[in-house]
């Protein structure tokens, strides 16, 4: 159960776009559509953000896209606000019947 | 909407054991698997269980497995993680979270269990 590889952080300017990566292998991200990203500000419980690769709740900004090639997931945000900033987590449903997270990401914005 | 109150945090010596709940409102709680995630101070999120709808299957993160049990009464609309030899690293902020299309859709605020002596 090794976790899904993400960057520590990225940052941005204010709308600019950005993109975290999501590397996992054919065990998890590369076997399932189940991945999922969740935002988490400092001192606050995480929020879905996108689900099943590449679909948003409702009240999620469009500005929030998910896609998925071979054994990677990517989060891309457009248009960055200052109310972006925050870590990110993806996660995934594996092979073993369990779920896991990725290391996180902290996005800057600038 | 949804509201997920989680309780039964605290300090704990190692080797202990704890039970938190976590209290379920504004869904239909039987139609939905649960899980819980932990989050260590500074640190990254870790999923640690899950349990289907009807408490028919439960599945554990290798970290927990043999130690944590997790639960649910559909009667009190609750969910519960008995957390057994608990060890310093166990110590973490704990999250229940709905289960939604294979992810956490919905979470609470945490509690936070403390393992020291």
């Amino acid at each position: 159960q090794s976790a899904l590889t993400q960057p520590p952080s990225v940052s941005g300017s204010p709308g600019q776009s950005v993109t975290i990566s999501c590397t996992g292998t054919s065990s998890d991200v590369g076997n399932y559509n189940h991945v999922s990203w969740y935002q988490q500000p400092p001192g606050t419980a995480p929020k879905l953000m996108i689900y099943e690769v590449s679909n948003r709740p409702s009240g999620v900004p469009d500005r929030f896209s998910g896609s998925k090639s071979g054994n990677t997931a990517s989060l891309t945000i457009s248009g960055l606000q200052a109310e972006d900033e925050a870590d990110y987590y993806c996660s995934s449903f594996t092979s073993s019947t369990t779920w896991v997270f990725g290391g996180g990401t902290k996005l800057t914005v600038l | 909407q949804v509201r997920l109150v989680e309780s039964g945090g605290g300090v704990v010596q190692p080797g202990g054991s704890l039970r938190l709940s976590c209290a379920a409102s504004g869904f239909t709680f039987t139609s939905y698997g649960m899980h819980w995630v932990r989050q260590a101070p500074g640190k990254g999120l870790e999923w640690v269980t899950f349990i289907r709808y009807d408490g028919s299957n439960k599945y554990y993160a290798d970290s927990v497995k043999g130690r944590f049990t997790i639960s649910r009464d559909n009667s009190k609309n609750t969910v519960y993680l008995q957390m057994n030899s608990l060890r310093a690293e166990d110590t973490a902020v704990y999250y229940c979270a709905k289960d939604s299309n294979w992810g956490c859709h919905d979470w609470g605020q945490g509690t936070l269990v403390t393992v020291s002596s």
